[in-house]
């Protein structure tokens, strides 16, 4: 009954660096989100995937890179780390279809220094 | 492209009172459906309730109802009887079509604060 896990829960990143934040579902969910959510913001999206090996981009996706190899992964990559990529970022899965809701991550909370 | 407005920033209600959060959308699509998310200090985000747009009836989830006005684009969340445990952000969120994703589209949130 994990749901959707997001790995880590915390991290400090130095300007420059890169990193991966890991997400995983075991719903057997075609449709992958990355979130990013800035303070006093409503949930932004990163990238989306519909199945595995099909990624998008969705609003603010300048920085980050994904890849979709199986069904239930779908990490996001920050190369290059800045502070405007100081935030809060939510991985979420859904079957797909407009009427279902989104099972969210715990979320990973990023500061750039 | 579909906006969400939240235009209450912040939200005050005593402890057993009545108070509705509002939201307006912006969509050119038919059908579609509407949520509203609840973002406790733990940074969860839980689904309160949601709406479909071509049904009249407004949901209703225990002490949560909508008020779904769809010629108005209006979606507003009243929470019955408030309880110290509804303290959080609550975000209003449309779901955008197959060509996006089924992606939700957010509000910037308005956070509720209950007083006992």
């Amino acid at each position: 009954n994990a749901g959707v896990t997001q790995t880590p829960k915390f991290r400090i990143l130095k300007i420059g660096q890169s990193m991966t934040l890991q997400c995983t579902q075991d719903m057997n969910h075609n449709y992958m989100y990355w979130y990013r959510q800035d303070p006093g913001m409503g949930l932004k999206l990163i990238y989306y995937s519909v199945g595995a090996g099909i990624t998008d981009k969705g609003e603010v996706p300048n920085g980050y890179n994904v890849s979709r190899s199986t069904t239930e992964d779908f990490p996001l990559r920050l190369e290059l780390a800045a502070p405007s990529q100081t935030s809060v970022y939510f991985c979420a899965s859904s079957y797909g279809g407009s009427s279902y809701g989104y099972t969210f991550g715990s979320g990973t909370r990023l500061t750039v220094v | 492209a579909q906006t969400v407005t939240q235009s209450q920033p912040e939200m005050s209600v005593q402890e057993a009172e009545t108070v509705t959060l509002s939201c307006t959308y912006d969509t050119s699509e038919s059908d579609y459906y509407l949520f509203w998310y609840k973002q406790p200090p733990s940074r969860q985000m839980i689904l309160v309730i949601r709406q479909e747009a071509y049904k009249q009836q407004n949901a209703t989830e225990n002490r949560f109802s909508v008020n779904f006005q769809k010629a108005a684009k209006s979606f507003s969340l009243k929470i019955s009887d408030s309880q110290l445990g509804d303290a959080a952000m609550y975000f209003c969120a449309y779901i955008s079509g197959v060509n996006s994703g089924y992606a939700l589209n957010f509000g910037k949130g308005t956070s509720l604060l209950v007083t006992p």
